[in-house]
């Protein structure tokens, strides 16, 4: 069974452009949420998605949105980028909503110059 | 306000030996903890967890520990293997909103042949 997918894996933005980010959970999940994970503070939950639907949300700004389709196929947006969103966004799928066991793609690395 | 601490770095063990990880939290209403694993350029992978119902959970060579009064659990790692060698990563969620991870800093585990 394949893992969780994400892409790009490398980004490369400039200050006030936006990104999206993409995620495909594992065949068969239908949760997925977000986390940032930067040395100064590490993995932080951004947000999570189950059946299109937005169940929770971390603390932070509102630059920061996601979606999810119907194949539970997830995207996250950044817009007006700043030098500290330089960070490795995470995705993580687990079957249904409020599992406690999530499985982790291998993240996108996204630096902002 | 850092709600689940790691606060060793890192920890150099010997191969064969025990690896103890140690992790502490804050927030009483944490009730589910977990273990995971990460090497470089991937992702975390989901080792064991344990419900605040119980005290021990073992799985092979891992084996979870929770001290609810103390707000302190630890990893036990036996024996340890070079394989071993990654980041190790705490992370609690509570009984409303499960899927939202609060993670721990991290401890670099390095096994020395």
């Amino acid at each position: 069974k394949a893992g969780v997918t994400q892409t790009p894996r490398y980004l490369i933005k400039t200050r006030g452009q936006q990104v999206t980010l993409s995620c495909s959970p594992i065949s068969g999940h239908r949760s997925v949420s977000w986390y940032q994970q930067t040395p100064g503070q590490g993995l932080q939950f951004l947000f999570e998605y189950f059946s299109e639907t937005q169940r929770n949300k971390g603390n932070f700004p509102g630059r920061f949105s996601g979606r999810q389709f119907s194949n539970s196929r997830s995207e996250m947006n950044v817009s007006t980028l700043e030098l500290g969103d330089s960070a490795l966004y995470l995705c993580a799928s687990s079957l249904v909503a409020g599992q406690h066991e999530q499985y982790f793609g291998p993240g996108t690395r996204l630096t902002v110059t | 306000d850092q709600q689940v601490k790691q606060n060793s770095p890192s920890l150099s063990v010997q191969e064969g030996r025990i690896s103890i990880l140690n992790c502490d939290y804050t927030n009483s209403m944490f009730d589910y903890f977990l273990w995971y694993k990460k090497y470089p350029a991937e992702g975390p992978t989901f080792l064991i967890s344990i419900s605040s119902i119980k005290d021990k959970n073992e799985d092979g060579r891992f084996t979870v520990f929770l001290n609810k009064s103390a707000k302190h659990l630890s990893l036990h790692i036996v024996p340890s293997q070079p394989g071993d060698s990654a980041v190790y990563f705490c992370a609690a969620s509570t009984g409303q909103g499960a899927q939202k991870l609060v993670f721990g800093q991290g401890t670099r585990l390095t096994i020395n042949p």
